[in-house]
């Protein structure tokens, strides 16, 4: 069974500070996705991340796949209130490309 | 708005009704997705079409679940004989060839279902 691991789980932190959440696995990935949820909302698709190694940016919002495409991070530099939301990492994988999750990272900035 | 849409967004409804949710993919996407999302979870793959022909069903879907897809654009999910333990965040999603890379997966907003 594929499994996607996400840590932390809960994140209160202040205005400005910086954060990282973690997806890791022991499975290859063809790609691996980056969601942003609000509560009562579908998730909505942040980043892509499809080459081991790649970086990608999104404003303050840092997005790494690693080498082996077992794991990836998501890095927010300088968070705000606004960053607030539950984040999901999903792994691409098999042949009908059905994604699986990790169980999201409940994030938590305060003003 | 070209996006996926739900509906209906909320459903309520008895143990032991029949209940059905209805998903609008984006037009060009032929892949179709459901999953069902409890609270402080993450989605549940449940099954996937791709155009008219369901490919993949969850072993965690019972014979309650039925889905369809019958011209290829919109989708039914329908559960008989609700249970409490339906009531969940039910999301459709859509993808298709377009983008880089992998077959980038776009939700609905969801229905939300809640059994009594």
């Amino acid at each position: 069974t594929q499994l996607l691991e996400q840590s932390p789980q809960f994140l209160s932190i202040q205005e400005g500070e910086n954060l990282t959440v973690y997806c890791n696995s022991s499975s290859v990935f063809s790609s691996l996705q980056w969601y942003r949820q609000e509560p009562g909302e579908g998730p909505v698709l942040l980043v892509t991340v499809v080459t081991g190694g790649e970086v990608k940016k999104l404003k303050r919002l840092t997005f790494q796949f690693g080498d082996a495409r077992k794991d990836s991070s998501l890095h927010i530099t300088a968070a705000q209130p606004g960053d607030t939301g539950l984040y999901l990492c999903a792994g691409e994988a098999g042949n009908n490309r059905k994604l699986i999750w990790g169980l999201g990272t409940s994030l938590a900035v305060n003003p | 708005d070209t996006g996926v849409s739900q509906n209906p967004r909320h459903k309520i409804t008895k143990r032991g009704q029949n209940v059905t949710f209805r998903c609008d993919p984006i037009s060009e996407h032929n892949r179709l997705y459901w999953y069902r999302q409890t609270l402080g979870q993450g989605p549940e793959f449940l099954t996937y079409f791709q155009n008219e022909a369901q490919l993949e069903k969850s072993r965690l879907l019972s014979d309650r679940f039925s889905a369809e897809r019958p011209k290829g654009s919109f989708s039914t999910l329908e559960i008989q004989r609700t249970e409490q333990g339906d009531s969940a965040m039910y999301l459709c999603a859509s993808s298709g060839s377009l983008g880089t890379g992998g077959y980038e997966q776009y939700f609905g907003p969801g229905t939300r279902l809640t059994v009594t």
